[in-house]
């Protein structure tokens, strides 16, 4: 079967870094999503990575295994604005989307 | 660019009554449009597939003959919520897909539907 992993739940520091994994397994890999998700609104992209490596964008940066079936989101100099929910979804053979559960992020002062 | 609007943004209606919600794509055409609910904390759940002019791919266990996808034109999909019950209350987004080389899902800003 098809399955996206990633933690449920993170506590942080305004300021710190955080980085947020995700694990996948599905049927062929076209490449892999982060999404941000505010409560009550709907997702908003943040990255997307289908060769290995780190991309860097900002305070965001995106990382990824192909070989290892992970990837990871990493956020520096964290505000309270990044308090939200974060989402990995990775891009199957049939090119559809296979979401994570998403990761709450909690920005403590 | 690549802006989806929804519409309505909020909904609360009558047991047994139908609702319509409208996703269009603002600025550009998409081949693809997504339906997605998502209950509170929890992740999105893909409800179906349309491509314009073409019949809805629905999700195992998402009821064809409940919701009801029109995907008449390249910029706008409807999802209708037939004899709507307490327990379709949710958050309803949609997204769509450019085509072409670009998998990116532009999402809209969703629809919350109460059912009393």
């Amino acid at each position: 079967g098809q399955n996206i992993d990633q933690p449920t739940e993170m506590t942080a520091t305004e300021g710190a870094i955080v980085q947020i994994n995700c694990t996948y397994q599905t049927s062929g890999f076209n490449g892999l999503f982060w999404y941000q998700q505010h409560a009550g609104e709907a997702p908003t992209f943040l990255s997307y990575n289908v060769l290995d490596g780190l991309e860097e964008k900002g305070r965001f940066s995106s990382f990824l295994s192909r070989s290892k079936g992970y990837s990871y989101l990493l956020l520096k100099e964290l505000q309270m604005k990044d308090s939200a929910s974060y989402l990995c979804a990775a891009l199957d053979s049939n090119y559809q989307l296979i979401w994570g559960a998403g990761t709450k992020l909690i920005i403590k002062p | 660019g690549a802006v989806v609007s929804q519409h309505p943004s909020w909904v609360i209606c009558k047991s047994g009554t139908s609702v319509k919600i409208e996703c269009r794509s603002l600025d550009f055409q998409a081949t693809t449009m997504f339906w997605y609910r998502q209950f509170p904390k929890q992740s999105l759940m893909l409800m179906a597939t349309s491509n314009e002019g073409s019949k809805a791919t629905y999700e195992q266990g998402v009821e064809k003959d409940k919701f009801l996808i029109n995907h008449a034109s390249l910029t706008l999909s409807t999802l209708t919520v037939t004899s709507a019950h307490p327990e379709d209350s949710s958050f309803y987004i949609c997204s769509a897909n450019i085509g072409g080389d670009s998998y990116e899902q532009y999402f809209g800003p969703g629809t919350r539907l109460t059912v009393t």
